[in-house]
């Protein structure tokens, strides 16, 4: 069974402080994703990530960064926490190939992050 | 064009009957049209999808109608059951691309 895994369900974080998501998938995919999850505006695409040490910017990754140094894992950085930043964030895999659309996305059960 | 617009924001309906989504795209390079289904404090999980060469794909209750001319397509859920209460996101998809819609929550009443 495929599994994506995020190291936190809920995170309570401050203002200024540093924060890591992290996430874990266990099919080898090459793809991998983060998205935050607001209501009325969908999964907006924060980052993703096609191989281990590429990432590419996706709709909105200002105040983030991401690390992908193995291929199953896959983190996403908040260098300075903002209130603004409060949100669900989940992440995503996928394989093997980029230029296969027809490839699924398997999605974490995502970490509600609240930044006080 | 990016944007994938979906209708309605909520949606209830009562048990066995029909529950209608639908989704507009611009984006003509999307090639993949995927639905989602997330339960409360899980992620979303693929539920049915269709490509733009067929109008239509139906699996067990849940069916996609697809028409390409008009950038529209739809999910309807045949005797709705209170388990598929949740919230059902649209996609167009092309490459690792994927926009979203912004969801519909649906509550099927017993």
């Amino acid at each position: 069974d495929v599994k994506v895994t995020q190291s936190s369900r809920y995170l309570v974080k401050r203002t200024g402080e540093k924060v890591f998501l992290e996430c874990v998938q266990d099919m080898d995919h090459e793809n991998m994703f983060w998205y935050r999850q607001d209501p009325g505006l969908g999964l907006r695409l924060i980052y993703f990530s096609y191989d281990v040490k590429m990432k590419e910017k996706g709709d909105i990754p200002e105040g983030y960064s991401v690390s992908r140094e193995k291929k199953e894992r896959f983190s996403l950085i908040l260098e300075s926490a903002s209130t603004n930043q409060t949100s669900m964030y989940l992440c995503a895999s996928s394989g093997p190939s980029p230029a296969v659309s027809t490839d699924t996305q398997y999605f974490g059960p995502g970490t509600r992050l609240t930044v006080l | 064009q990016q944007q994938v617009k979906q209708s309605p924001q909520s949606l209830i309906v009562q048990k066995g009957g029909i529950s209608i989504i639908n989704c507009a795209y611009e984006n003509t390079a999307f090639d993949y049209f995927p639905w989602y289904q997330q339960f409360p404090g899980k992620g979303p999980a693929l539920l049915i999808a269709i490509r733009p060469d067929v109008s239509e794909k139906k699996e067990g209750r849940f069916t996609i109608s697809f028409n390409k001319s008009a950038k529209q397509f739809s999910l309807h859920i045949m005797d709705s059951q209170p388990g598929d209460s949740a919230t059902y996101f649209c996609a167009g998809n092309y490459g690792q691309n994927f926009v979203f819609g912004p969801g519909t929550r649906l509550s099927v009443l017993p």
